[in-house]
């Protein structure tokens, strides 16, 4: 079964607009989750984490996501998207305190 | 610290030819691993190494791939008798023990089998 599912391959947006990426995890992930951006040719850049604490995390460039343990999702928000925020976005987990696993990757797409 | 770096960016090579790519770390980090990216697709993940032991090979390393990490610092990624089906972008990554603190990435190799 897969562990981290992005249930969107590709999401195009309006800039200015809001979005949601989403993610779903399954039970054999561990509660550590993660969301990763990758600009083409580039490798990934790490956007922010959940580890504990508060559900509700953010990053320095105005992206968030919650933890939702009744839903088993940890989907990406942001309330105003920039035309550089067009790239791959990948959720992704730790698998029995070892190795990260990824989701398929949502493309965002900011249009003008 | 530059972060992880690996080596070559982009290599291009014929089918049936032997390749091997180099990742380094970032020094204070015990694991090192490694994943492939086809496009579209989420990264893969082939092996990971704490220190110079290699604890977990993915079904998808085949009897073709080797990879190395003998002193526990850089580490090599070899493929022999290279396919087209090889042609991926290759990702390394670090991370401390406490794998929760999330992994680093380097920019990637890009293969191309022709």
């Amino acid at each position: 079964a897969q562990s981290v599912t992005q249930l969107d391959s590709q999401v195009p947006v309006f800039e200015e607009a809001p979005v949601e990426l989403r993610c779903n995890y399954s039970s054999s992930v561990s509660v550590y989750l993660f969301w990763y951006v990758q600009y083409p040719n580039q490798g990934l850049q790490l956007l922010l984490k959940y580890l504990s604490g508060s559900t509700l995390v953010e990053s320095i460039n105005g992206f968030e996501a919650e933890f939702n343990k009744s839903q088993t999702s940890f989907h990406l928000r942001k309330p105003s998207v920039h035309i550089s925020d067009t790239a791959e976005y990948f959720c992704a987990g730790i698998i029995n305190n070892n190795d990260m696993r990824f989701g398929a990757g949502t493309r965002l797409t900011v249009k003008p | 610290d530059t972060g992880v770096s690996q080596d070559p960016r982009h290599k291009i090579t014929k089918r049936g030819q032997n390749v091997t790519f180099r990742c380094d770390p970032i020094s204070e980090h015990n694991r090192l691993y490694w994943y492939r990216q086809t496009l579209g697709q989420g990264p893969e993940f082939l092996t990971y190494f704490q220190n110079e032991a290699q604890l977990e090979k993915s079904r998808l390393l085949s009897d073709r791939f080797s990879a190395e990490r003998p002193k526990g610092s850089f580490s090599t990624l070899e493929i022999q008798r290279t396919e087209q089906g090889d042609s991926a972008m290759y990702l390394c990554a670090s991370s401390l023990v406490e794998v929760n603190y999330g992994y680093t990435f380097g920019s990637g190799t890009r293969l191309t089998v022709v």
